[in-house]
């Protein structure tokens, strides 16, 4: 069964510092996700990506951070600068179509020291 | 604007016995509502869904839920719970042309032998 899959599972990193988080959607799908969930507290939508552009961002998702699919498979979030705050399990997520459902990866921790 | 309220952030049952995880919803249109289970240290993991079809809704490992649209409610219930069914459990909703997933806040089920 085809599946996203995420990389890698786990990434430390300074504050202050350039992370990628990168993300292998399901081949045919084309609508693209990123969501974030702070240890404790609930998942947060960060960014929508359809036909090669953010179609919604959320407040989260600030000047700090930029979404891209280099390629035909790969859609990578970048945080430029990271921060404390930026701490938190990263999950991508794509969609064939309108009408189905989510699917997800298994998520990247972020962890900012 | 759509939102979803999880009425109880955590419950414990016994094996054995049913379960009952409380969501209500708020959304100006027909909303198309999931749930999601997150076993520990593990991935967003699809239940069910509700997408304006039939009203009961089954899903997975013996989970389903109602949509009551009177009451603006979907809550997810199982008849016998197994040790297997303790992780968290959030309610979702569709919302927007962009599809983008609102969080519940999310309920920590824990299951005692």
């Amino acid at each position: 069964e085809p599946e996203v899959t995420q990389t890698p599972s786990h990434q430390v990193t300074q504050m202050g510092q350039e992370v990628i988080l990168r993300c292998v959607p399901i081949s045919n799908h084309l609508y693209f996700y990123w969501y974030r969930q702070i240890l404790g507290q609930k998942v947060e939508f960060l960014v929508s990506f359809y036909n090669n552009e953010i179609s919604e961002k959320s407040e989260i998702f600030d000047d700090q951070f930029s979404v891209e699919r280099p390629d035909g498979s790969n859609f990578t979030l970048k945080i430029r600068s990271t921060k404390l705050e930026d701490s938190a399990m990263y999950f991508c997520a794509s969609i064939g179509d309108r009408a189905s459902e989510q699917y997800f990866g298994p998520g990247t921790r972020l962890t900012v020291t | 604007a759509q939102s979803v309220t999880q009425l109880d952030s955590h419950v414990s049952v016994s094996e054995g016995t049913p379960v009952l995880l409380r969501c209500n919803y708020s959304s100006s249109y027909s909303p198309s509502l999931f749930w999601y289970v997150q076993h520990p240290n593990k991935g967003l993991q699809l239940l069910l869904k509700y997408t304006s079809a039939a009203t009961l809704v089954k899903g997975i490992n013996g989970f389903e839920a109602e949509f009551k649209k009177s009451e603006t409610s979907f809550h997810l219930t199982k008849p016998s719970a197994h040790m297997s069914d303790a992780a968290e459990y959030f309610c979702v909703v569709k919302a927007g042309n962009n599809r983008k997933l609102i969080w519940g806040l999310g309920t920590s089920l824990a299951v005692n032998p």
